[in-house]
């Protein structure tokens, strides 16, 4: 079935550090991927997605790239700011939204 | 618009005892769904509701009971709650033909 792995946090960072987390995923034929944030104490909210390979969603700073021939959605940001500490999950859909699959989720704390 | 709202925040339950999570969003969204998020795992859906009367499974029903009662409200429901449904609890929306997904700010459950 379709899944989604991504990197094991925590992820710690200091402020304007480059940030990488990996996101891979196994699916048939061609899924949205999307890349939700969850600030403490909230829900999640989506910060960005690519509907095809090749796509970049970008938002905020963040980017990812859709890569049909390694199957990846890898979130990078150039630098990081303290407000940027989050949990980050990975996330595909093929058809619809209730086929949705979301990863383990990474958590990322940036220090001043 | 206060967007997805959930009641309560945070709950403490025996064992065998039953309870409602209360889900509303104001959007005039036709789809609701509940996930639960577990450490390690990521999110997995519970129940869906594509439009208003019907209701669907997701990926982990057993144990739980859900009611569309009008477009707005989708509640969850655990008839005899047991130690293996401490978790948070969120309930989402979408508009019709969208795949992005708005969260509420989830709902704490231990079960003791």
């Amino acid at each position: 079935g379709n899944s989604v792995t991504q990197m094991e946090g925590p992820v710690t960072l200091s402020e304007e550090a480059f940030l990488t987390i990996n996101c891979t995923y196994t699916a048939t034929g061609y899924p949205s991927l999307f890349w939700y944030v969850q600030y403490p104490g909230e829900g999640l909210q989506l910060l960005l997605k690519a509907t095809k390979a090749d796509d970049k969603g970008s938002n905020k700073g963040f980017e990812a790239t859709y890569r049909k021939e390694t199957t990846s959605f890898h979130l990078e940001k150039g630098s990081v700011q303290v407000s940027d500490s989050a949990v980050y999950f990975c996330a595909l859909s093929r058809y619809n939204n209730n086929d949705m699959r979301f990863g383990a989720g990474t958590r990322l704390t940036v220090k001043p | 618009n206060a967007g997805v709202t959930q009641t309560p925040k945070f709950q403490v339950l025996k064992t065998g005892q039953s309870m409602t999570l209360q889900c509303a969003q104001d959007m005039n969204h036709n789809s609701m769904y509940w996930y639960r998020q577990d450490p390690g795992m990521g999110l997995r859906l519970i129940y869906y509701s594509a439009s208003e009367g019907t209701t669907d499974k997701g990926e982990v029903p057993n144990g739980y009971n859900v009611s569309r009662l009008n477009k707005r409200e989708f509640s969850l429901r655990l008839e005899s709650a047991a130690p293996s449904q401490t978790s948070v609890y969120f309930c989402a929306s979408n508009p019709q033909g969208l795949k992005t997904q708005y969260f509420g700010p989830g709902t704490r459950l231990l079960v003791l």
